[in-house]
């Protein structure tokens, strides 16, 4: 059973590019959250994804969108790019209601140069 | 939104000893997990305990929600035990924040040989 799965492990960026991330879910799960960790800080929420739509968001500006496709994976796309998204990205998945466990994926560490 | 307190920040000991980590919470929760963040970034589930008591081999862990406060406790520590150590809380009737959670600062945990 493939827990959840990240890509790319890594990326290069330059200010002012656009970048996107993938997550696929643990298997049997419908609800995949995304987090972004700056360095010797806890994850902050981003967005949570639910049945194709955003269902709870951070505080975090319009450059940060995302998108949840039928088969519950997800992706993250971040716009003009700024030095300050420099940033671990995590993804969470979790089974459909609130207060349910959520397991993590290994990250994709973002650096905007 | 919800506060989340870690303590000690860092933590430092010598293989063999015990230790306990803290995590207070400001409001009521619905869940709350543990996680060991490993070099590479991966958060690794320790416990989901939104209350009581459980333990897995040398880690227990203890919330006692009436009181906002949970304890995780690492016996006999190895040096493999070494790294970061979260506590997150997703709050509990308030529909912005269901489903996302909140980190504290964490634990630097070292454990020399």
């Amino acid at each position: 059973d493939a827990g959840v799965t990240q890509s790319p492990t890594h990326l290069i960026k330059t200010r002012g590019q656009q970048v996107t991330l993938r997550c696929s879910p643990k298997s049997g799960h419908d609800t995949v959250s995304w987090y972004q960790q700056a360095l010797g800080q806890g994850p902050q929420f981003i967005f949570q994804y639910y049945e194709e739509e955003e269902r709870q968001r951070g505080n975090f500006p319009d450059r940060f969108s995302g998108h949840q496709f039928p088969n519950y994976s997800s992706e993250l796309n971040v716009n003009a790019l700024l030095l300050g998204d420099s940033a671990l990205y995590l993804c969470a998945s979790s089974l459909g209601g609130f207060g349910n466990i959520q397991y993590f994926g290994a990250g994709t560490r973002l650096s905007v140069l | 939104g919800i506060q989340v307190e870690q303590s000690p920040p860092d933590l430092i000991l010598q293989e063999g000893a015990n230790s306990t980590l803290r995590c207070n919470f400001s409001d009521s929760v619905n869940n709350l997990q543990w996680f060991h963040q490993n070099p590479w970034g991966q958060l690794i589930n320790l416990f989901y305990i939104p209350s009581g008591t459980k333990q897995n081999g040398r880690l227990s862990a203890t919330t006692v929600a009436t009181e906002r406060y949970s304890l995780l406790y690492i016996s006999s520590s190895q040096t493999t035990d070494s790294g970061v150590y979260f506590c997150a809380v997703e709050p509990t009737g308030r529909g912005s924040t269901l489903g996302r959670l909140y980190f504290g600062r964490g634990t630097q945990l070292t454990v020399w040989p």
